[in-house]
Parts: C-alpha cells; structure tokens; sequence
C-alpha cells in the first residue's frame, strides 16, 4: 500500500520564478492538505482540497495556489517566488468522514530552495 | 484557534518514561487533542489522539484532565529512536472539517 508520494524532492529556482509540486495521496484516501515547513519551524498549514475545491486556506498570498484532479492527486503552485518561499513543503492526506480520527498521513515533502 | 504552549527542548535518557505536558487553555468543546512525530526532513506522524480522559495505544498514551485545558504525552521507556520534534495540536479533526495547526513542537533529546 503507497503512502503519500511527492515529487520532486529537491527542487531549486530563483527569484520570480514559478514553482508546481506534486503530491499523489495515500490509496483511498479523498483529501489533500498542503503546508509549509521552514526551518526549524513547525508546519503552517496552506490549503485543503476535497472534491477538487479548496475547502480551508491558511494565512498565504494568492501566490500560492492549488489544484485536486478527480483521482485526488493534487498540486501546489507558487508563482513569482520570493527568497522567503524556500521551506520543506508537505502535502498530507486523509480520508473525510466521521469516522476515525481525522489522521493525516504526510509525505517526504519537496525541499525547495530559492536564489 | 486554540493556541498551544509546549516546552521548547526536553532531554532523556533510553529507557526512561518521558512526560511533555502541553497548555490550551482556550481549546473549545469541539476541539480533540492530537500529537504527531516528525523526525528530520520526513514528514509528521500521527501518534496518539484524544478528547477527554485517558487514550491508550501501542506507543504511547494520552492524559486528558477534565477542564481539557492541558493535556500530557507520555512515552514509556523511549529509545534513542525517539529523538525526535513532538507537535501537539488542538482542533477539529479534517475528517469533521477542520483544520490543526502545529506549534513549534518539543525537541525531544534521548541519550544513551
């Protein structure tokens, strides 16, 4: 059974330059969240898609936006990107309902460095 | 959103039972407590969560006291492959609609 796959893992790109991640989610699950981890920092929550909406949005610019296809993989852009967007980011998922604890299975993350 | 107070660092020696109490006191009725694992560039993990009481599983448990103003992480006889940053959370559940927000976590150290 995959987990959560994220892709690229490593990525490096300059100032204004845009960016598009990746995230397959773990099988049967229906709903992806992204955050943003800087370093040494705890992770801060961007957006949550669920049939392919965005259901919640954390505090960031309209720079960084997303996207759900119908078999639930979904990616992050983030465009004109700043020295301060350079962070592990990490796509979680999990399955809605009210069943179960709500648990989100999280990625490797992509490191993403800009210059 | 509720927000949380945890210790910044905590040390440990293997085969010790290491306690990180965390604050909320603002959490609301709805609100379950939830704890994740994150080990260097990997992505968190689910640990343990609860809304009230005591909550046990295979590697750790979980006390509530019945305000649900703080809540205590406890891990029985951690390893050196405990080493790891603790996040606790308050909020609704994805699963119910919500959203959780990490803190900056406890640093747990364990030495041999």
């Amino acid at each position: 059974d995959a987990g959560v796959t994220q892709s690229p893992t490593h990525l490096i790109k300059t100032r204004g330059q845009q960016v598009t991640l990746r995230c397959s989610p773990k099988s049967g699950h229906d709903t992806v969240s992204w955050y943003q981890q800087a370093l040494g920092q705890g992770p801060q929550f961007i957006f949550q898609y669920y049939e392919e909406e965005e259901r919640q949005r954390g505090n960031f610019p309209d720079r960084f936006s997303g996207h759900q296809f119908p078999n639930y993989s979904s990616e992050l852009n983030v465009n004109a990107l700043l020295l301060g967007d350079s962070a592990l980011y990490l796509c979680a998922s999990s399955l809605d309902g009210r069943l179960g604890t709500g648990e989100l299975f999280f990625g490797e993350g992509s490191r993403l460095t800009v210059l | 959103l509720a927000k949380t107070t945890q210790p910044i660092s905590m040390d440990s020696y293997e085969g010790q039972e290491v306690n990180i109490t965390c604050s909320h006191n603002n959490i609301a009725t709805n609100d379950y407590i939830t704890w994740y694992q994150q080990f260097p560039s990997q992505g968190p993990r689910f640990i343990i969560q609860g809304y009230k009481t005591k909550v046990t599983n295979e590697v750790a448990s979980l006390f509530i006291p019945a305000d649900r103003k703080s809540s205590t992480l406890s891990l029985p006889r951690v390893s050196l492959s405990d080493t790891a940053v603790y996040y606790c959370l308050v909020g609704v559940p994805y699963n119910q609609g919500g959203k959780l927000i990490f803190g900056q976590g406890t640093e747990l150290s364990v030495k041999p």
